[in-house]
């Protein structure tokens, strides 16, 4: 099993829509969450991090689930720029190990 | 002006050829990181640093080596290019605090191998 998995999509989601993914991981000692964007051919942009008790930033919101270990990402009111790849990000303390998943995508259509 | 930047931007050599990549960075972060992504593949980790003195290999450090000549700078070479190694490199860096700190990328260097 893939230490960090994500529906590599795409998904295809009308302008104005709400989406939400979810990305698993597989070892409980992982620590920190984070997602982060890549638009493409460019570098990922961190989007945010991941807190235990969730978060929100604008029209993203982001949840962790320990006992089922996923995180989610929401995007309300989905714009056309929002178009990209998210990519799942998770860190371990004990050996200080950072693994990233291969990135959702997402099109938002007109 | 990018806090973390990569040169080249783009590079096509031959097979066989001695590259370079050059990353330096502003933020003044200890750790830096080199990594490739192919299509379908994502991001793959190929050398990292924590600081001046210590180098890490990677998943897939084979037909690779670093070099962090200072905090800021970490190049990436490859001794003797093959057609396998293009792809898109990006150096990345991170603060103190380990893994619960995230990376910040740069613009990345497009590499093709012919």
């Amino acid at each position: 099993r893939k230490e960090v998995e994500q529906d590599p999509g795409p998904f295809n989601v009308p302008e104005g829509a709400t989406v939400a993914f979810n990305c698993t991981y597989s070892n409980s000692a992982s620590q920190s969450f984070f997602w982060y964007r890549q638009d493409c051919r460019k570098e990922p942009k961190l989007l945010m991090s991941v807190y235990s008790s969730g978060n929100e930033d604008g029209r993203f919101t982001a949840q962790l689930n320990r006992a089922s270990q996923y995180i989610s990402l929401l995007i309300r009111d989905s714009k056309l720029s929002d178009s990209a790849t998210y990519l799942c990000v998770t860190g371990r303390n004990r050996d200080d190990k950072i693994i990233f998943g291969k990135g959702t995508r997402l099109h938002i259509l007109p | 002006d990018a806090d973390v930047t990569q040169t080249p931007r783009n590079r096509i050599t031959k097979t066989g050829k001695r590259i370079m990549l050059e990353c330096s960075q502003t933020k003044g972060h200890d750790r830096m990181y080199w990594y490739r992504q192919d299509p379908g593949l994502g991001l793959r980790l190929i050398y990292y640093s924590f600081d001046v003195k210590d180098i890490n290999k990677g998943e897939i450090s084979d037909g690779y080596s670093v070099s962090r000549q200072a905090q800021a700078k970490f190049s990436l070479s490859l001794e003797s290019a093959i057609p396998n190694q293009t792809a898109l490199y990006f150096c990345a860096t991170s603060d103190l605090g380990g893994s619960n700190q995230p990376q910040h990328f740069g613009d990345g260097t497009r590499l093709s191998i012919l």
